[in-house]
């Protein structure tokens, strides 16, 4: 059971330059999440989506595109990379609101230059 | 002011020895709240969770909620070195769309 899978794990980009993040999850669960962690800063909301087709701006949205086509896949995308934006990103899932554990993939580290 | 507060530490106790965590809070609406423990260059998990105010333990680990203080800590009984690790203190409230807010983190070392 693969769980919450991020590719990929390490990427450089060039200021300006775009990419797409892509986590998979395999637990049917509802709720995803995307975050960045920063030094000193902890972790925060990116996005989020409570479902198939949906998604709603969390903390930190500016600068960062999501898509749910998919329940088990959730895309961030990065138009026009900024070195504000270097960061590790997480994904995350869960199966309901409320009380619920997210469960965590293990990370994408991106260096923006 | 920040929704969660915690020391990033780092807090170095040698083997054995009881360690203490803490965050305080600002929003009176949260009720859930978590300890999540984050090994170097992986993805958080899950360590302990409750609901609302009181105590729970599991094994080594005892997590605490004062409501009342906006506090809440998480004790580590008779530390060991691969207790080393990050731990970051999270909370939501409901009709929050399962929004976490979480702490910085704690970085913990256990001397061997």
């Amino acid at each position: 059971n693969a769980g919450v899978t991020q590719t990929p794990k390490f990427r450089v980009l060039k200021t300006g330059q775009s990419m797409t993040l892509l986590c998979a999850q395999d637990m049917n669960h509802e709720y995803m999440y995307w975050y960045r962690q920063d030094p000193g800063m902890g972790l925060r909301l990116i996005h989020y989506s409570v479902g198939e087709g949906t998604t709603a701006k969390g903390e930190v949205p500016d600068g960062y595109n999501v898509s749910r086509l998919k329940k088990q896949n959730f895309l961030l995308g990065l138009e026009s990379a900024a070195p504000s934006q270097t960061s590790v990103y997480f994904c995350a899932s869960s199966y309901s609101q409320g009380m619920d554990i997210q469960y965590f993939g293990a990370g994408t580290r991106l260096s923006v230059l | 002011q920040k929704e969660v507060e915690q020391d990033p530490g780092p807090l170095s106790v040698p083997e054995g020895a009881i360690v203490s965590l803490n965050c305080t809070y600002s929003n009176s609406a949260f009720q859930y709240f978590m300890w999540y423990r984050q090994y170097s260059r992986k993805g958080p998990e899950l360590l302990m969770y409750t609901y609302s105010s009181g105590n729970k333990e599991d094994g080594r680990f005892t997590a605490q909620v004062d409501k009342s203080s906006k506090y809440i800590s998480l004790f580590i009984r008779d530390s060991q070195p691969s207790d080393s690790a990050t731990y970051l203190c999270a909370m939501s409230a409901p009709r929050h769309g399962n929004q976490f807010y979480f702490g910085t983190g704690t970085s913990l070392t256990v001397i061997p």
